[in-house]
């Protein structure tokens, strides 16, 4: 099947840095991607879908100047959490959109804000 | 937005026992998935059932569609202490680039 990685496994930083995490389809191309974040013993929550070559659209209470999102290639989207603070702590995941039928997860990202 | 309802929220049961997850969904899908996630770990993808299936099976698992109950069952049979995790299921429409929206899952727990 599709395989989708993400980059890096997990990341600790201090608080007021930037983090850029990378989502890759490898052996497909997708024009759209999806941005779901994960805090302990929730559900996954939507943030945000990324298009390839246009900006992305962000779910309700996701402020797109915090996360940005660059979709610059059909194997490609980075999430961005600019200036990080530990509220931002959390299980970042991406799927891409390879077919109607079916998305691919990445293995998602463990962002821990110090 | 097109989001799954699993219950139990919760589950434990002893190794060899069977386990049964139900999801339940408001509109029209084009495929219902099931998905697996270890303990701060990613998604693992079990099963894609579609529409027009009533039944599909997949070594120890086995899922049901009633598209006219808009639910779905995952069935697993004859549980190990590593099936110990969350399944989540995901209703999918048949909207291109629609994002599958997920719910609470239902926390299963295998006990040797």
């Amino acid at each position: 099947g599709a395989v989708v990685s993400q980059h890096p496994s997990w990341v600790i930083c201090k608080s007021g840095t930037s983090v850029k995490i990378e989502c890759r389809s490898l052996d497909f191309q997708a024009t759209t991607m999806f941005w779901y974040r994960q805090f302990p013993k929730q559900s996954l929550m939507l943030m945000a879908t990324s298009n390839e070559g246009s900006k992305a659209t962000y779910e309700q209470g996701v402020e797109k100047d915090k996360f940005l999102i660059n979709h610059a290639s059909l194997t490609l989207s980075t999430l961005t959490v600019t200036s990080a603070h530990p509220e931002d702590s959390s299980f970042y995941i991406c799927s891409a959109d390879a077919t109607r039928d079916e998305q691919f997860f990445g293995p998602g990202t463990r962002l821990t804000v110090l | 937005s097109q989001q799954g309802e699993e219950d139990p929220q919760a589950l434990s049961i002893q190794e060899g026992e069977n386990a049964t997850m139900n999801c339940s969904y408001k509109t029209s899908i084009n495929n219902l998935q099931w998905y697996r996630q270890n303990s701060g770990r990613g998604l693992v993808h079990l099963i894609l059932i579609r529409s027009n299936e009533r039944e599909k099976h997949s070594g120890r698992l086995r899922v049901t569609l009633d598209t006219s109950k808009k639910s779905s069952s995952l069935l697993i049979t004859a549980s190990r202490a590593a099936d110990t995790a969350s399944y989540f299921c995901a209703p999918n429409p048949s909207i291109a680039g629609y994002a599958l929206n997920f719910g609470k899952g239902t926390s299963l727990l295998v006990t040797p």
